[in-house]
């Protein structure tokens, strides 16, 4: 079946424009998780959903950071202002249910370039 | 808050050679662990876990990690690698029972691995 699909794969913008990221899980898959994977940084959690809230949201850098989730599916990551630290591999994963057993599963990414 | 140390940032062998990577991690309690593999222009994907029972766990590929609670580490093997193991690796943890934070996974800085012909 089809996996976790995130558009678009590369975006270049310019420092201070907004940008948003979008993905789409796993059928039926009602957890969804964001990272961002970044030279120097690896890998770091931003938000979790579960449907469509999201009890952790720990992870998000700043108030620039927001996320939402609608009908329990497509998650959109928004990054306003966007600043050259932004600049990262921005990556989606879902699981089949928001438990601490459940594999979660990545889609290939958004590569986020700030000029 | 956890943390995950991967010791080796860039591991260069040849086919047949064995691999040990090292993954330890910093929690006093209960942990699930897990490492994920990324090959070149591929997503993540997930090599093994471990949540509880033998500590000695397998996955794809001939792949196996072993859990030693008291090292608190979860370094991966393999006995015989091949062209084709070379990609990156990431260990990873979770730690369940904590609430909302249970969930987010938490990551080693990865280790490369080049595997020669």
């Amino acid at each position: 079946g089809a996996g976790v699909s995130q558009s678009p794969s590369n975006k270049v913008t310019e420092k201070g424009k907004d940008v948003e990221l979008r993905c789409d899980p796993i059928s039926g898959h009602t957890a969804l998780y964001w990272y961002r994977q970044s030279l120097g940084q690896g890998l770091e959690f931003l938000i979790y959903f579960q449907g469509n809230s999201a009890p952790d949201k720990s992870g998000l850098p700043s108030d620039r950071f927001s996320a939402e989730r609608t009908g329990g599916s497509v998650s959109t990551l928004t990054i306003q202002r966007t600043q050259q630290e932004d600049s990262a591999v921005y990556l989606c994963a879902s699981s089949l249910k928001s438990s601490d057993s459940y594999e979660q599963y990545f889609g290939p990414g958004t590569r986020l370039t700030v000029t | 808050a956890q943390s995950v140390s991967q010791h080796n940032h860039h591991v260069i062998l040849s086919e047949a050679a064995s691999l040990e990577l090292g993954c330890n991690y910093s929690y006093g309690g209960t942990v699930n662990l897990f490492w994920y593999v990324q090959y070149p222009g591929q997503h993540l994907q997930l090599l093994l876990k471990y949540f509880s029972g033998d500590p000695l766990v397998k996955g794809i590929k001939g792949f196996e990690a072993e859990f030693i609670k008291s090292k608190f580490s979860f370094n991966l093997r393999k006995p015989s690698v091949q062209w084709s193991d070379t990609a990156e690796y990431f260990c990873a943890v979770n730690v369940p029972y904590s609430g909302a934070g249970s969930y987010q996974l938490t990551f080693g800085k990865g280790t490369k691995l080049s595997v020669i012909p």
